[in-house]
């Protein structure tokens, strides 16, 4: 079964600080691995993904996240952090042997404190 | 959000009633999907489609109904039977055989 966790609800953040938003999987084949954002009352907006490849990966607006298979973690994070990057953000996964479908994680919300 | 428009923003609906939410793509994309966001909970699939005139059941499909009549919409209806309709609706697409999934802005429905 494929499953994702973020194990922090809320992370704070001062404004010029580096920021890591965390995320674990588990799927059954090679991962496929998101990162989206959410701002309030709109949909998600893709960030990045790993596919295959070198293990860091880098996104839209800064972003980065490092693949780590042996403990199964694809992190976001950004050299220094800004008021605007505050949202809600999903990690998702999905196997390379099933369907297109995506399984997300519960979402963190990272607030940046000027 | 752009190319995959959601409508209404917002619906409020009776109970016992029917609703249905549209969704639309101009991405030429294969595949379109149904997620349901609940607080804490991330989102969850109700329904996909790879193709037209094809779709499949996601983990949540109790209570929704859904058609791939075209390419670029993929309506879904809420039914009286879903007990707790009440949430944020997001469609999204993709190119099928790819992976990255384009999300629409959304609906939020009530039930009052």
């Amino acid at each position: 079964a494929q499953s994702v966790a973020q194990p922090e609800d809320q992370v704070n953040v001062a404004e010029g600080n580096p920021l890591t938003v965390k995320c674990t999987y588990s799927v059954s084949g090679n991962p496929y691995l998101f990162w989206y954002v959410q701002y309030p009352n709109r949909g998600l907006q893709f960030l990045l993904k790993y596919i295959t490849g070198d293990n860091l990966v880098k996104g839209s607006y800064g972003f980065e996240a490092e693949f780590n298979k042996s403990q199964t973690s694809f992190h976001l994070k950004k050299p220094s952090a800004l008021v605007s990057d505050s949202a809600l953000y999903f990690c998702a996964v999905r196997d390379s042997t099933g369907a297109n479908n995506l399984f997300f994680g519960t979402g963190t919300r990272l607030t940046v404190i000027p | 959000d752009g190319g995959i428009t959601q409508s209404p923003k917002y619906l409020f609906r009776k109970e016992g009633q029917n609703v249905t939410l549209s969704c639309e793509q101009n991405l030429n994309h294969d595949a379109m999907y149904w997620y349901r966001q609940d607080p804490g909970q991330g989102l969850r699939l109700i329904y996909y489609s790879q193709i037209v005139n094809d779709f499949q059941k996601g983990d949540i499909a109790e209570g929704y109904s859904v058609s791939r009549e075209k390419k670029e919409s993929f309506p879904l209806t809420v039914t009286s039977a879903q007990k707790n309709p009440t949430a944020f609706y997001l469609c999204a697409s993709s190119i099928e055989g790819a992976d990255t999934q384009y999300f629409g802005p959304g609906t939020r429905l009530t039930v009052l």
